[in-house]
């Protein structure tokens, strides 16, 4: 079946550390995005990517990396410079008719 | 800018009680998408419906039904005779219009309403 796998599902990181989540997907879409969600808070987007080698900034982009070297894969870069990382992290994709399609998440903590 | 408000941050309801789930949104555009999901506790986003702005119909699937209306602004969801499963917290989101040959819909969501049902 097509969907979405990000991993891990849970991720630890120190101080300092730049860390690196996974997404993949197999649906063929076109259109990717990465959301952040912190408890009693909606999702708020990072950065998204329309095709390959191309991706813009969301709302929170600060402290965050991606890349877009393949259509299936939108991985993205928690750095150091983001100052609040510990976060539930959500990939999705989206075909040209607006099916939307997310991940199971991977919930990130700073320890 | 688009923005998405559900004015209801928690709704405690006793099984079999009918809850609504209020859902308002604010967009320039002509064109765009409604959703509602569904996070239970496990955290992963369930999809429930999207609704494009061209069609008001009103919508049921078994025990959910949806009332959008462009006049108010408003996609509302209503869940009948609720079930202690239907636990968890739902999100209403507003698509963009997509940009020009693009297949690109960033969301905009609302902060969620957590739905407890009681046996």
């Amino acid at each position: 079946d097509g969907g979405i796998t990000q991993s891990p599902k849970y991720l630890f990181r120190k101080e300092g550390q730049n860390v690196t989540l996974s997404c993949e997907q197999n649906l063929n879409h076109d259109a990717m995005y990465w959301y952040r969600q912190d408890p009693g808070q909606g999702l708020r987007l990072i950065y998204y990517s329309q095709i390959v080698n191309d991706f813009q900034k969301g709302d929170i982009a600060e402290g965050y990396s991606v890349s877009r070297e393949k259509k299936e894969s939108f991985p993205l870069t928690v750095t150091s410079a983001q100052k609040n990382p510990t976060a539930f992290y959500l990939c999705a994709s989206s075909s040209r008719t607006a099916r939307y399609t997310f991940g199971s998440g991977t919930r990130l903590t700073v320890v | 800018a688009q923005k998405v408000t559900q004015a209801q941050t928690e709704i405690s309801v006793v099984e079999k009680e009918d809850v609504t789930l209020d859902c308002v949104y604010e967009t320039r555009d002509t064109t765009y998408y409604l959703f509602w999901y569904k996070q239970p506790p496990s955290g992963e986003l369930v999809f429930l419906i999207r609704r494009n702005s061209f069609d008001e119909q009103n919508e049921i699937s078994g025990r959910y039904s949806w009332n959008f209306q462009k006049s108010t602004s408003s996609f509302n969801f209503t869940i009948t005779a609720s079930q202690v499963v239907d636990s968890a917290v739902y999100f209403c989101a507003l698509s963009e219009e997509r940009d020009s040959g693009g297949s690109n819909y960033k969301l905009t969501f609302g902060k969620g309403t957590l739905l407890t049902v009681n046996p």
